[in-house]
């Protein structure tokens, strides 16, 4: 199975500070025809995990765009350009290119 | 609005069967894949499976395939996951997801807890 480790495990910031979470797979997450299925999720306390970026880099439906996602091959990034409260919770990248499907281990944001 | 819900979750004996249920609103359900993720007490994520948009043909994490199977039913607009078998290590959140450019939508999960 591909395996997806994220740094860090936590993160703590201001109100307005940029941050950004990694993502490293074991592999390429490119497949033959080109394409890259790797996604990012947010899941707010006590909440479901909820879609922010799709295909490494597009935004989901209804995401600020403070949120953007970046990265090739075996190493992607989520960065939040000016957190707010509202950021707080546990991100989770997920690759969907080699089956089984996986999940990183997740990245708990903290508001100071 | 796009509505996911599960149910069919509680306590259960190791070694019994178990058949969560999750009934879709908000979008044409036959449309879609349709998916199963599971979450640790931990926190841990796992996939479960997926299910083609008219039952065909169905994906599973290959340690779990030999005791949990992927249904669903397009005229109820209903996935099922029939768990048997159960495990200590099966107790988790349960959720289903639509399958669109990941997992879009998800569920607010149902808890199962494998316990005598």
């Amino acid at each position: 199975d591909v395996v997806l480790t994220q740094t860090p495990s936590t993160l703590s910031a201001t109100i307005g500070q940029s941050v950004s979470i990694s993502c490293r797979s074991s592999q390429s997450l490119l497949d033959s025809a080109g394409n890259t299925y790797l996604y990012w999720y947010l899941q707010r306390p006590g909440q479901s995990p909820q879609l922010l970026i799709y295909l490494v880099s597009n935004l989901g439906s209804g995401v600020p765009n403070r949120f953007s996602g970046s990265g090739s091959g075996t190493d992607f990034t989520l960065k939040i350009s000016g957190v707010e409260a509202e950021d707080l919770g546990v991100y989770y990248c997920m690759q969907a290119t080699h089956a089984p499907l996986t999940f990183g281990s997740g990245t708990k944001l903290e508001i100071k | 609005e796009v509505q996911l819900v599960e149910s069919g979750g509680g306590l259960v004996q190791p070694g019994a069967s178990l058949k969560l249920s999750c009934v879709a609103s908000g979008f044409t359900f036959s449309d879609y894949w349709m998916s199963w993720v599971r979450q640790t007490p931990g926190k841990t994520m796992e996939w479960i499976g997926d299910i083609k948009y008219d039952g065909s043909y169905t994906n599973y994490a290959p340690s779990l395939k030999n005791r949990f199977t992927i249904s669903r039913d397009n005229a109820k607009s209903t996935l099922y996951l029939q768990m048997s078998n159960v495990r200590s290590e099966d107790t988790a959140t349960y959720y289903c997801t639509r399958i669109r450019r990941g997992c879009d939508y998800w569920g607010q999960g149902v808890m199962v807890t494998v316990s005598s």
